[in-house]
């Protein structure tokens, strides 16, 4: 079976703090994605990454950097948390062979910034 | 621009009614559909995956169908329980020749089963 377990399920963090957000997985999946989940909007991607290093913008890239070192591991990073930035962050892996392209999806965190 | 709709946005039904959950899409240029189950404050969990060359899939009580020239796939639940209440999303991979890893998502139906 497929894990991705990522580090916190609830944050509370304030605003100007620099967060980080853990995902790791357990499946040798090149492919790696954050997303971010509010009401009425659904789920909008924020970096993806389909290698070691590499790295490409999602949608709403603005306000966050990633880092993958590992093959494994792919870290969120909100270098100055706002307000505007309190939302449920979803992390998913997914292969290029087998099954190829299905997402699998951590449990979430809910980060709060106050 | 490929956009992805679910319609409607919320459904109540009784237990043991079978039901049908749509997804439509705009542009038929796709790798794969994929069904997910999302609980309250959880992440999502797979539920099926279409890829593009097939029609259908089925895993227990769900079946999912896709009709790529008409853009839509549809998630059929039998016999529905409570404890299939959740929201069901759908989400499309583009071809591999789109340049693009990016999935997209739609909106999701929130889904009661009334005990």
């Amino acid at each position: 079976d497929v894990k991705v377990t990522q580090s916190s399920r609830y944050l509370v963090k304030r605003t100007g703090e620099k967060v980080f957000l853990e995902c790791v997985q357990d499946m040798d999946h090149e492919n790696m994605f954050w997303y971010r989940q509010d009401p009425g909007l659904g789920l909008r991607l924020i970096y993806f990454s389909y290698d070691v290093k590499m790295k490409e913008k999602g949608d709403i890239p603005e306000g966050y950097s990633v880092s993958r070192e590992k093959k494994e591991r792919f870290s969120l990073i909100l270098e100055s948390a706002s307000t505007n930035q309190t939302s449920m962050y979803l992390c998913a892996s997914s292969s290029n062979n087998l099954h190829p392209y299905e997402q699998y999806f951590g449990p979430g965190t809910r980060l709060t910034v106050t | 621009k490929q956009e992805v709709t679910q319609i409607p946005a919320a459904l109540s039904v009784p237990e043991g009614e079978n039901l049908v959950l749509n997804c439509s899409f705009t542009d038929s240029a796709i790798y794969n559909l994929q069904w997910f189950r999302q609980d309250p404050g959880k992440g999502l969990t797979s539920l099926l995956l279409i890829q593009s060359s097939q029609r259908e899939q089925t895993s227990g009580r769900l079946n999912a169908s896709l009709d790529k020239s008409s853009g839509r796939s549809t998630l059929y639940i039998a016999a529905s329980q409570p404890g299939d209440s959740a929201t069901y999303l759908c989400a499309v991979r583009p071809n591999l020749d789109s340049g693009t890893y990016k999935y997209i998502f739609g909106t999701g139906t929130r889904l009661k089963v009334l005990a």
